[in-house]
């Protein structure tokens, strides 16, 4: 594609529950990150791919968060047993090595 | 770890007026970049730099790698209304290592 694609744009689920958002990064690039934005706030990382190599975890702010690469290309978030906390916008960016980061439009997620 | 920090947080400035928002790396970088989020939207890509005291410019942005590639700073000439948004910062090491995000500096412009 064009762009990253980010899916769904937006999310309404229950406290609880457990939800799964997706990356489509450009084709090509190695680099696929994943952040999280508050309202206002800055990018709170979350992880961090690049090629085969294992990927940087240190983000994840719970074991709750999980996240996948697949192939090298589509990148899934996994989010277990919803907390309110965990409302925000996820935002997913790729980039060639350390070359310039395109960023989705993004997940808004809503904990009911 | 790595860390990156961007001074102000927030940044009020008269239409018309300049300022400088700056970034501080605590380990030496390979790269600097700047990107730019307007509210409701998406951080974009600005600027990159990689050599030491690099300057670039972008019509009324002006933009500085420091000679020990730790710093950087963003000056904005004659700020307009469409200058509003976030900047960030962006520090890269080593190749295969990830970019560290700065807290980023929010702009607002008093028409």
């Amino acid at each position: 594609g064009a762009g990253v694609s980010q899916s769904p744009s937006n999310k309404v689920t229950e406290k609880g529950k457990d939800v799964e958002l997706r990356c489509d990064p450009i084709s090509g690039h190695t680099a696929l990150y994943w952040y999280r934005q508050s309202l206002g706030q800055g990018l709170e990382f979350l992880i961090y791919f690049q090629g085969n190599s294992a990927p940087d975890k240190s983000g994840l702010p719970s074991d709750r968060f999980s996240a996948e690469r697949t192939g090298g290309s589509v990148s899934t978030l996994t989010i277990q047993r919803t907390q309110q906390e965990d409302s925000a916008v996820y935002l997913c960016a790729s980039s060639l090595w350390q070359g310039k980061a395109f960023f989705g439009q993004g997940t808004r997620l809503t904990v009911v | 770890g790595q860390q990156v920090m961007q001074i102000p947080q927030y940044q009020h400035v008269q239409e018309g007026e300049d300022f400088t928002t700056y970034c501080n790396s605590s380990t030496t970088l390979s790269n600097i970049q700047w990107y730019k989020q307007r509210p409701g939207g998406h951080p974009v890509f600005l600027i990159q730099l990689v050599k030491s005291g690099e300057v670039k410019k972008q019509k009324r942005l002006t933009f500085q790698f420091g000679e020990a590639k730790k710093n950087s700073s963003l000056h904005i000439t004659a700020t307009q209304t469409t200058d509003v948004g976030t900047y960030f910062c962006a520090g890269g090491k080593a190749a295969g290592n990830k970019l560290t995000f700065g807290g980023g500096t929010r702009v607002l412009v008093k028409p």
